[in-house]
C-alpha cells in the first residue's frame, strides 16, 4: 500500500499572510495523482487542486499552489493572502493507478487562520 | 439536491446493534467507495464498487459489509456496533479514472455507546 505522510499535524498563519503544507508520499509507481482536500468544520470535503505526476509543472489555482518534487516524492500546498474561510483540516491524497484508481491519504493538517 | 447523498448525517447507536449508513448519486458514476475517517489517521478505505457486480474490500473491511443496490446506491451496514466504530463515514463517487478526484457525500457521523 502507499504511504502519505503530513508530518504537521497543526498549523497557523496571520491573515494575509502565506503558509506552506507539507506532504510526502512513497510509490514505486509512476503514473499517479496528487490532491488536496480541504475539509472545514462543515465537514464537506472540497477539492483544493490536483497534480498529474507526469507533469513538472505545478499547478496553480487561484491562490492555491503546489510544489511538487517528483523525485523527492514531495508535494507541498501553498496558500497564498490566507483569509479566514481557509481555516479548515487539509488532507493530501494519492491516487494509485493501480488497485482499482484507490485513493490514500495522509493524517491531515489542521490549519487556524488568525485575525 | 447534493451530487452524493448520504443518511443519516448522524447517528448515535448502541453496542451490539445492526446499522445501514446509505448512500446515493446523481453523478451517473459506476465506482463508489466508503471510507472511515478517525481523528489523526485520516481518511482509511472499507469497501468500494466499480459495479453493481463488483464489490472489493479495501484496508478496514473488518466488522463492515456492503451491498450495492444499483448503480446510485451503496450502502454500508454495521452487523453487530462495536465502540470502536465510532467515526465520521464518508461514500465517495469517482469515474473510471478517478483522474479528477472523488465526489464526496457530506459524511456520517457515527456514534456507538
Amino acid at each position: 500500500a502507499q504511504t502519505v505522510t503530513q508530518s504537521q499535524p497543526e498549523m497557523s498563519v496571520q491573515e494575509a499572510e502565506t503558509v506552506t503544507l507539507s506532504c510526502t508520499y512513497d510509490t514505486s509507481e509512476s503514473d499517479y495523482y496528487l490532491f488536496w482536500y480541504k475539509q472545514p468544520p462543515s465537514r464537506q470535503m472540497i477539492l483544493v487542486i490536483r497534480q498529474e505526476a507526469y507533469k513538472q509543472q505545478n499547478a496553480t489555482e487561484n491562490r492555491f499552489s503546489v510544489n511538487f518534487q517528483k523525485a523527492a516524492k514531495s508535494f507541498s500546498l501553498k496558500i497564498s493572502d490566507s483569509q479566514l474561510g481557509d481555516a479548515a483540516m487539509y488532507f493530501c491524497a494519492y491516487r494509485s493507478p493501480n488497485t482499482g484508481n484507490q485513493f490514500y491519504f495522509g493524517t491531515g493538517t489542521s490549519l487556524t487562520v488568525i485575525p | 439536491d447534493a451530487d452524493v447523498t448520504q443518511t443519516p448525517r448522524n447517528r448515535i447507536t448502541k453496542t451490539g446493534k445492526r446499522i445501514m449508513l446509505e448512500c446515493s448519486q446523481t453523478k451517473g458514476h459506476d465506482r463508489m467507495y466508503w471510507y472511515r475517517q478517525d481523528p489523526g489517521l485520516g481518511l482509511r478505505l472499507i469497501y468500494y464498487s466499480f459495479d453493481v457486480k463488483d464489490i472489493n474490500k479495501g484496508e478496514i473491511s473488518d466488522g463492515y459489509s456492503v451491498s450495492r443496490q444499483a448503480q446510485a446506491k451503496f450502502s454500508l451496514s454495521l452487523e453487530s456496533a462495536i465502540p470502536n466504530q465510532t467515526a465520521l463515514y464518508f461514500c465517495a463517487t469517482s469515474d473510471l479514472t478517478a483522474n479528477y478526484g472523488y465526489t464526496f457525500g457530506s459524511g456520517t457521523r457515527l456514534t456507538v455507546v
